[in-house]
């Protein structure tokens, strides 16, 4: 059973043009949220957080949006950038537990 | 600061076989974790540690071994190779209790293939 689901392999954006990414999860449980990019070759590396206290994080051009009540959330990238193509990963956890469960990943391409 | 050093990054085995994946960080992070990433199932835990001494399950942890003694190293070992383990593995790292921020530092990964 996939606890958190990344229901699209791939996206394709123009660049300057916003980017959204979007991870569904099924564990109500889970408090913690966050999104990795990873090109090829190399390891995941952190993108941005966000805790079910909040409903939103921003790190300038992008932003993390957090809907509990549907258990949803979305990663928005403005304006998107060639090097913004990567495959990104949204990740969840229960605080404390130190145990992460990550999405199946999205391929984003950002088209010059 | 190395970050999280994997190795090695290749790795061809017959089945059988048993290897050890190193992983060494050097940023005095108490919590490491070793994760494969198969084709269309993310990167899913095997096991974890959050201190020399305690070692955890993950998701999928059959077919793998792995030990704590320092805080700088967390090898994981495949005590006899099967076809199925063919993956790229990753280990990461993080800050664990009061220093906590939930971000993981991940090595480059190491390509494993059994045959």
């Amino acid at each position: 059973d996939q606890q958190v689901k990344q229901n699209s392999p791939s996206l394709s954006v123009q660049e300057g043009r916003i980017s959204i990414l979007n991870c569904d999860y099924t564990n109500s449980m889970f408090d913690y949220f966050l999104w990795y990019k990873k090109y090829p070759a190399e390891g995941p590396t952190f993108l941005i957080s966000i805790s079910s206290i909040k409903d939103k994080n921003e790190d300038g051009r992008f932003t993390v949006f957090l809907n509990k009540s549907a258990k949803h959330l979305s990663l928005h990238i403005v304006p998107s950038q060639p090097g913004d193509s990567a495959v990104y990963f949204c990740a969840a956890s229960v605080a404390g537990t130190y145990k992460y469960i990550f999405g199946t990943g999205t391929r984003l391409k950002v088209l010059a | 600061n190395a970050g999280v050093t994997q190795t090695p990054k290749f790795q061809v085995l017959k089945t059988g076989q048993s290897m050890t994946l190193q992983c060494a960080q050097d940023m005095n992070h108490e919590y490491m974790s070793w994760y494969r990433q198969d084709p269309g199932m993310g990167l899913r835990l095997i096991h974890y540690s959050v201190g020399a001494g305690i070692t955890d399950q993950g998701e999928v942890p059959n077919g793998y071994n792995v030990s704590r003694s320092t805080t700088e190293d967390f090898p994981l070992r495949l005590l006899s190779a099967a076809p199925s383990q063919t993956s790229v593995y990753f280990c990461a790292s993080s800050y664990s209790g009061t220093l906590w921020t939930g971000e993981l530092f991940f090595g480059e990964g190491s390509r494993l293939t059994v045959l």
